[in-house]
């Protein structure tokens, strides 16, 4: 159980355009997603915390005009990167917390990430 | 705010025990969790601390002491599939410290 997707595993665009990342849970539903991006070796990154029906809290320095997220059910969320330019080029990954989970406890289960190139 | 640190390489030999330590301090404390990542994929969730003291896995051990600010990772009879980054992370929006490399020599 406990299992997220992300789709596309690897994206390759042109400088300017839009590229959207679905972040999926499939066998649970999650009240929260977190968004990280991580440049090659360096750690995990959060960007923005996305609540199910709400708008999301970006972290400092991250732009909300160029990260669009919509969280519009508890089983997806998607990351919208806005005329994206080469700088962009990271691996992104989401997480999701369960909705339903023991006490005490704050398990985020990890997507397989997104590779986005652009050109 | 959210501080997090960790070594930025270690390195060990194949049968061998390493101890990867985290020091952190944050506002709001509701555990501890180290995640293992093999490069170019995403983390796997390895242990979570939230009570002082050792909890042990198998291989792995993760002791906390939350009056030091402090988390070590144990990993015992070290096997080459262990060589990856290992990363902590703190707080409710989950804060991961650097990441510490491990790689393990024949």
């Amino acid at each position: 159980g406990a299992v997220v997707s992300q789709h596309p595993s690897r994206v390759i665009c042109k400088s300017g355009t839009s590229v959207k990342i679905e972040c999926r849970s499939l066998d649970f539903q999650a009240t929260t997603m977190f968004w990280y991006r991580q440049f090659p070796k360096q750690s995990l990154m959060l960007m923005a915390t996305s609540n199910e029906g709400s708008k999301a809290t970006y972290e400092q320095g991250v732009e909300k005009d160029k990260f669009l997220i919509n969280h519009a059910s508890l089983t997806l969320s998607t990351l919208t990167v806005t005329s994206a330019h080469p700088e962009d080029s990271s691996f992104y990954i989401c997480s999701a917390r369960p909705l339903d989970r023991l006490a005490g406890t704050d398990t985020q289960y990890f997507g397989p990430g997104t590779r986005l190139t652009v050109l | 705010g959210q501080n997090i640190d960790q070594p930025t390489e270690m390195t060990a030999t194949e049968g061998a025990i390493v101890q990867i330590n985290c020091t952190y301090q944050t506002s709001g404390f509701n555990g501890l969790f180290w995640y293992q990542q093999h490069a170019g994929e995403a983390p796997t969730f390895l242990s979570y601390n939230v009570l002082d003291g050792l909890e042990e896995k198998g291989r792995f051990s993760s002791f906390l002491s939350r009056s030091k600010g402090y988390s070590y990772l144990l990993l015992k009879e070290l096997q080459m599939k262990d060589s990856a980054s290992y990363l902590c992370a703190v707080g409710q929006n989950f804060v991961f410290g650097p990441g510490t490399r491990l790689s393990v020599l024949p």
